[in-house]
This record gives structure tokens, sequence and C-alpha cells, in this order.
């Protein structure tokens, strides 16, 4: 099947620190990307839509200048949160869709972001 | 109340069948999908359905969609330990949208 990943799996910054995420599909090419943000035990909830080449889609209540979405290529998007809190610790979970199956949507295994 | 919604909590015996529902609101849902989540690890797409499909069988999934009433369900046939985990309903009101989730069951199942 399909694989998307997503690098760093864990990490823990300071407050006040820039941190990259990164998505990739692995074996398909993607024009869409998906960022979710699950709470614990909780549902996911859509941050974003990265389309290949241009502007992220914000869903309301998330700040862009505060999650920087670049989607360079079909494979690869990034998600950068910028000037990092506490409360922006969560589990982020980014998707891709097959350019050619558009229905099928891939999970990444997700980025446990801790701020201290 | 919720877009999509699930029962929260479903315990089995390993060897029985589990029957996880879903129902839903938006009639215009096109893609109704079910996805597995392992603690700590992403989400591994199980099986989703077309809404013009009524059932969808894949190995040991079960997948049953009543349009009418917007409710989903998922059977598992002989329940095994290693089906432990949170199944999370989603719809996308077309192909290439984000998904909308529920709040995932927790399937505990027991030896």
């Amino acid at each position: 099947g399909a694989v998307v990943s997503q690098h760093p799996s864990r990490v823990i910054c300071k407050s006040g620190t820039s941190v990259k995420i990164e998505c990739r599909s692995l074996d398909f090419q993607a024009t869409t990307m998906f960022w979710y943000r699950q709470f614990p035990k909780q549902s996911l909830m859509l941050m974003a839509t990265s389309n290949e080449g241009s502007k992220a889609t914000y869903e309301q209540g998330v700040e862009k200048d505060k999650f920087l979405i670049n989607h360079a290529s079909l494979t690869l998007s990034t998600l950068t949160v910028t000037s990092a809190h506490p409360e922006d610790s969560s589990f982020y979970i980014c998707s891709a869709e097959d350019l050619f199956k558009s229905h099928e949507q891939y999970f990444g295994p997700g980025t446990r972001l801790t701020v201290t | 109340g919720e877009d999509v919604e699930q029962s929260l909590f479903l315990s089995v015996r390993e060897g029985d069948s589990s029957v996880i529902n879903c129902t839903y609101t938006d009639s215009s849902s096109t893609y109704l999908y079910w996805y597995k989540q392992e603690p700590g690890a992403g989400l591994q797409l199980l099986t989703y359905i077309f809404s013009n499909m009524d059932m969808k069988q894949d190995q040991r999934l079960t997948v049953l969609l009543n349009k009418k009433d917007k409710h989903l369900s998922l059977r598992i046939a002989d329940t095994q330990t290693g089906d432990s985990a949170i199944y999370f309903c989603a719809r996308a009101r077309q192909a290439g949208t984000a998904l909308i989730f529920g709040k995932g069951t927790t399937l505990s199942v027991s030896s």
C-alpha cells in the first residue's frame, strides 16, 4: 500500500523556537496533502490543506503565520511551527492524497511535539 | 450534535465478531472511511466505501452503509488481540477534500 512518512517522529523544543515537520509520500505523487492535529484521546482536527505549488488553505482559527506550510513538490509538504509555545504541544499528523486515486488518503505516522 | 459520531468503547472476546457503529449528519458525503490507530502511531486506512454502495467486504472486514439513516458500521470477524486499537470513522464530501473524523472507538479484545 501507499506509504507516507513524517520526520521527525518526536521532537522536544524550547518555547520560542521553531520546529519543522516533513511529510513525504514515498511511493506515490500527491498534489494535495492535509495537516491535522490530534489532542490526547481526541479526534483529528484539520489544520490546513496544502496544494503543490500554491498557498495552503487554513481552517478557521488556525494562524497561518504561526503554522507555515510549504508544498514544494508532489512528494513533500512541510509544516513549520514558529515561535512555539507549550500550548502547541500536540500530535501532528499529515495525510496525502494519491494523485491518481483521489479518494484514497494515506496518513503519516505522526510527529509528537513537546514544547517546554 | 457532532458531525460524525461513534461510541467511545467496545470490548469483545477473542474470536468473537466486533461491530463498530458510526453515524453522520451530512448526506452529501460521497466517501466514508474506516481507519485504525494503534497507540502512538498514525492512522492506517482499513477500508472505504462509496456512497452508492451498501456493503463492502475485504477479508475479515465488512462495511455496511445505510445511506437513508446515515449509518455506517464496521464488522471485524474473528477478532484477534492484535485488532485492539482505536477505530475512526471519517467522511469526505467528495474526492480530494479533507476528512472529517469521529472521536474514535477504542476496541479492546480480551483473550
